[in-house]
């Protein structure tokens, strides 16, 4: 069972155009958050949230949008395209507290989107 | 603020010799410190972590990291290097401001070993 797990794995789109991002994760954490990889492998944080709290807001358009159903569950929706949102976007949760914190984080296989 | 520095873009070693990715950290307090690897097309594997404790850690696929405070670094480290141990590896440190358990990520060292 993958405990991380992000579709689509791969988007090519137009700029311009809105796309959505879904993760799950099995494990029963607490956390979850979405990372952005660019084309020089540097990982930054974007968004987190814990039991369905948004705890993490980095400096990131507003045409990106994170949404949390469940805490298994961290949707990431990208309005109106731009070439330079081209990146590897990656989810991952841990667990932030309780007795069974653990400090890791999991991740996803991450999705590829290339915006043309 | 925390951050963490990854000196090598790349280290290349030849099989069977011992490899090394440096590390470096710069925290307030005490640090919690993480390896990750990333294999083409692939999601990041969690490796090891120094959380308290003894100063050497092992981890997954034989890796071992050795925490030194007096020097501020955490260097990955395996006596002896596979083929299949070329990858990106990336050092990592929690971001202790808020419990949100956001990890602050290196740049990234190239792993190139040579048969």
């Amino acid at each position: 069972d993958t405990a991380v797990s992000q579709t689509p794995k791969y988007l090519v789109t137009q700029m311009g155009n809105d796309k959505s991002i879904k993760c799950e994760q099995n494990l029963g954490h607490d956390t979850m958050y979405w990372y952005k990889q660019d084309s020089k492998k540097f990982l930054k944080i974007m968004f987190s949230y814990n039991n369905k709290e948004l705890i993490i807001n980095e400096t990131v358009p507003n045409r990106f949008s994170p949404k949390s159903p469940d805490k298994a569950h961290l949707n990431l929706h990208i309005n109106s395209l731009e070439l330079g949102d081209s990146a590897v976007y990656f989810c991952a949760s841990s667990q932030v507290s309780g007795r069974a914190r653990t400090g890791e984080l999991f991740f996803g296989e991450g999705s590829r989107l290339t915006v043309l | 603020a925390q951050s963490v520095a990854q000196p090598e873009d790349q280290v290349n070693v030849a099989e069977g010799n011992p490899l090394t990715v440096k590390c470096t950290y710069s925290v307030s307090g005490n640090p919690y410190l993480f390896w990750y690897v990333q294999y083409p097309n692939r999601g990041l594997q969690f490796l090891l972590k120094y959380i308290t404790g003894d100063n050497l850690v092992k981890g997954s696929y034989g890796f071992e990291a050795e925490f030194n405070k007096s020097q501020t670094s955490f260097h990955l480290k395996k006596p002896s290097a596979l083929v299949s141990d070329s990858a990106l590896y990336f050092c990592a440190v929690r971001d202790i401001n808020g419990n949100t358990g956001k990890l602050i990520f290196g740049q990234g060292t190239t792993l190139q070993v040579k048969p």
